[in-house]
C-alpha cells in the first residue's frame, strides 16, 4: 500500500470549473508539499503547509493533520493549469527530511 | 530568484558505462538531495546529503551509486555501471536549515532534472 495516495489519478475539466485534488497519507509528517509537474518533467513548488490553509491566486491548499488528509483546489480553472499535480509528504529523517511522493493527478483543462 | 541547476538536461549512455549527473544547489543551502522518477511512475527519494556526508539513503541507492560535493558549489550523483533500469529522470533538490513552523518556507527546491537514458 502506498504511504501517500492521491485521487483522482486523472481528471478532465472544462475551463472555469472548480477542481479538487485529494491527498491522503499514512505516515507521520512534518509538512505536506504540493507540486506541479509539466510535460517536460520540471517540478514547480506550489505550497508547503503543516496546518490550516494557504492561498495563492486561484490555488488553495488545505490540510487536516488529524485526518491525515490534504486537498488542493483550483478555482476558475484554465487550460494552462493542465499538468500533473503531486503531493509529497515531508517525513523527518536524520537531521533533515525526505519527501514521500504521491503518484500524481494528471489534470487536463479543456477550453 | 535563485534556482537549482542541473546538467546535462539529457544524457544517453550505454549499459555498463559510468555517468555523473551534476547539480548546482542554491548557494546558501545546506541540505542536498537526489530523487528519481522512472517514466510513468512516481518520484522516489534516493539520498540526502549534509555536512559532506550522506545523512540517509533509500534501498534504491546501492553500491552502484555515490554522491559527492567536490567543491563549494557542485553536488554530483555518480552511477558506476549503469543498467537499463537506471533510465529515469533524476532530480536534485536543496534547502536551508530544517524548521517546521506553520508551514515556513523551508521547502526543498528542485532542479529541472536530468533525463538519463541507458541503452
Amino acid at each position: 500500500k502506498n504511504e501517500v495516495e492521491q485521487s483522482p489519478q486523472n481528471l478532465t475539466a472544462q475551463e472555469g470549473e472548480f477542481i479538487t485534488i485529494n491527498c491522503s497519507y499514512s505516515v507521520g509528517i512534518s509538512a505536506l508539499h504540493w507540486l506541479q509537474q509539466h510535460p517536460g518533467g520540471g517540478i514547480v513548488s506550489l505550497f508547503m503547509l503543516s496546518s490550516g490553509k494557504k492561498k495563492h491566486g486561484r490555488l488553495i491548499a488545505t490540510i487536516n493533520i488529524q485526518e491525515k488528509h490534504s486537498s488542493l483546489h483550483i478555482t476558475a480553472s484554465h487550460p494552462r493549469d493542465s499538468a500533473v499535480y503531486i503531493c509529497a509528504a515531508a517525513v523527518v529523517i536524520s537531521g533533515t527530511y525526505k519527501y514521500i511522493f504521491g503518484t500524481g493527478t494528471r489534470l487536463k483543462v479543456l477550453a | 530568484e535563485p534556482e537549482v541547476t542541473q546538467t546535462p538536461s539529457h544524457q544517453v549512455t550505454q549499459m555498463g558505462q559510468e555517468v555523473i549527473l551534476r547539480c548546482v544547489p542554491i548557494s546558501n543551502h545546506l541540505y542536498f538531495y537526489w530523487y528519481r522518477q522512472i517514466l510513468g511512475q512516481k518520484v522516489e527519494f534516493l539520498v540526502s546529503f549534509y555536512n559532506n556526508e550522506i545523512s540517509e539513503k533509500s534501498e534504491i541507492f546501492d553500491d552502484q551509486f555515490s554522491v559527492e560535493r567536490p567543491d563549494g558549489s557542485n553536488f554530483t550523483l555518480k552511477i558506476r555501471s549503469t543498467k537499463l533500469e537506471d533510465s529515469a529522470m533524476y532530480f536534485c533538490a536543496s534547502n536551508t536549515r530544517i524548521v517546521f513552523s506553520g508551514g515556513a518556507s523551508n521547502e526543498q527546491y528542485f532542479g529541472p532534472g536530468t533525463r538519463l537514458t541507458v541503452t
